[in-house]
């Protein structure tokens, strides 16, 4: 059975303070590794997709990363705006669903 | 462009009451999805539609029913709700063909936040 678990649950940062995110995930063959932020009552908003072990992508102060059993989601000098839940979720070469973590619960203090 | 949206953002209903989110979204995709979220248990599916006129279930579709209206436009109807199903109810879309090798990028929509007494 796909799974997806993320750590740690909840992170509390100060301003500048970088930190990583953790995805580790056991899927029959991977197609994609997916990473969303979602804001207190909002829908999760889509920032980058993963395809491959060894594949970098970088958005403002977030940088993910992959390898063969697991995502990190790198949050350089982060700032109170960045303040979110950051969520995971997989999609298996031959089962087009995605399968999502529970999240990590980001809170970056001034 | 608007991307997904969802109506009502919230409901209160009475347990054995009915009612439907409505979902549409206009970037011309042709997947559509139906979540669940609640504490501690990540979203969940409920249903999906992978083109116009089909419509699978998910992981958790007992007490559910889906619509795919036409494109643009997937529904979710609960027949008697129960107090089990309080929880945020997310719709989004993909562009995901049916191919093996198109990636199920998905696009969320704002949610309706849904008690049930």
């Amino acid at each position: 059975e796909d799974q997806v678990t993320q750590s740690p649950e909840a992170l509390r940062l100060q301003e500048g303070e970088s930190s990583s995110l953790n995805c580790s995930y056991t899927v029959s063959g991977l197609r994609g590794l997916f990473w969303y932020r979602q804001d207190p009552g909002k829908g999760p908003e889509f920032l980058f997709t993963l395809y491959s072990a060894g594949e970098e992508k970088e958005k403002e102060r977030l940088k993910a990363t992959l390898t063969k059993k697991e995502s990190f989601l790198h949050i350089t000098a982060p700032k109170p705006e960045d303040s979110a839940t950051y969520l995971c979720a997989v999609q298996a070469a031959s089962f087009q669903k995605l399968v999502f973590g529970t999240g990590t619960r980001l809170l970056v203090s001034p | 462009n608007a991307g997904v949206t969802q109506t009502p953002k919230f409901q209160v209903l009475k347990t054995g009451q009915s009612m439907t989110l409505q979902c549409a979204q206009d970037m011309n995709h042709n997947s559509m999805y139906w979540y669940r979220q609640d504490p501690g248990m990540g979203l969940r599916l409920i249903y999906y539609s992978a083109s116009e006129g089909t419509t699978d279930k998910g992981e958790v579709p007992n007490g559910y029913n889906v619509s795919r209206l036409n494109k643009r436009e997937f529904s979710l109807r609960l027949e008697s709700a129960a107090p089990s199903q309080t929880s945020v109810y997310f719709c989004a879309s993909s562009r995901l063909t049916g191919s093996i090798t198109t990636y199920n990028e998905q696009f969320f929509g704002p949610g309706t936040r849904l008690t049930v007494l």
